[in-house]
C-alpha cells in the first residue's frame, strides 16, 4: 500500500529564508507526485506535480520539488520565503491516473518578519 | 479553468440529523472524490466515483453514502450526523489520463 510521509507537522522561516518541506512517500509502482497548498478556510490548489521526465519540476509561485527515486523523495523547495506562503502543504502519491490521491499529513509553513 | 464548488462553506447541524453536502464541477470530469481533512491527518478519501451512479469506498467510507445522478453533481450524505463528524469536508474532481485532482473550497462541518 502506498503512504506518504511529511517530516514536521509546523516549519518556520524567516521571510527571504530557503523553504525546505520534507516528503517521502512508499509506492510499490513508479507513482505520480504531488504538492498542494492550501491557504486558510480554503480548498487545495495544485502547486506542481511529477508524472514522467525530468525529474526537477517548477511550479506555481516559485515553488520547486525534485522526485529522487532512491531516497523515495520529492521534498519541496523555495529560494526565498516571501509572507504570502505562509499556509498548509500537502504532498500526495497516486499510482495511476485516475485523481485518487494518498495524503501526508500536511505542514504549516509559518513566515517571520 | 476547473471549477469545483462545494454549497455551502459552514455547516452546523444536530447529533442525528441527515445531512447532505452538495459538489458541482463544471469541466465534464469522469472521477469526482469525497474527503474528509482532519488536523494532523492529512485528508482521508471517503468516497469516490468513476462514473454516473458508479461509487467506490475509499478509506472511511463509514457514516457516509453518496449519490452521482448526473456527471456534475456528486452528494456526500451523512445518514446520522454524529458529533465525530465535525470535520472538514473537500470535494475533488479528476480527468484521466490527468492525474490530479481539483478541490473545492470545502465546506466545515459542525455537528453539535
Amino acid at each position: 500500500a502506498q503512504s506518504v510521509t511529511q517530516l514536521g507537522s509546523h516549519v518556520s522561516v524567516s521571510e527571504g529564508a530557503l523553504v525546505l518541506l520534507r516528503c517521502n512517500y512508499s509506492s510499490s509502482v513508479p507513482p505520480y507526485l504531488f504538492w498542494y497548498v492550501q491557504y486558510p478556510n480554503q480548498g487545495l490548489q495544485l502547486l506542481l506535480k511529477y508524472t514522467t521526465g525530468a525529474t526537477l519540476v517548477k511550479g506555481i509561485n516559485g515553488f520547486e520539488a525534485e522526485f529522487k527515486k532512491s531516497e523515495t523523495s520529492f521534498h519541496l523547495t523555495k529560494p526565498s520565503a516571501h509572507m504570502s506562503d505562509a499556509a498548509e502543504y500537502f504532498c500526495a502519491v497516486t499510482p495511476s491516473n485516475t485523481g485518487k490521491l494518498i495524503f501526508g499529513q500536511g505542514t504549516t509553513l509559518q513566515v517571520k518578519p | 479553468d476547473v471549477k469545483v464548488t462545494q454549497s455551502s462553506r459552514y455547516l452546523v447541524k444536530r447529533t442525528g440529523e441527515k445531512v447532505f453536502l452538495e459538489c458541482v464541477q463544471d469541466m465534464d470530469h469522469e472521477n469526482m472524490f469525497w474527503y474528509r481533512q482532519d488536523p494532523g491527518l492529512g485528508l482521508r478519501l471517503i468516497y469516490f466515483s468513476y462514473d454516473v451512479k458508479m461509487k467506490e469506498k475509499g478509506d472511511i467510507p463509514e457514516g457516509y453514502s453518496v449519490s452521482r445522478e448526473k456527471k456534475e453533481r456528486f452528494s456526500l450524505i451523512l445518514e446520522s450526523a454524529s458529533t465525530n463528524q465535525t470535520s472538514m469536508y473537500l470535494c475533488a474532481s479528476s480527468d484521466p489520463p490527468r492525474p490530479e485532482a481539483f478541490f473545492g473550497q470545502g465546506t466545515r462541518l459542525t455537528v453539535v
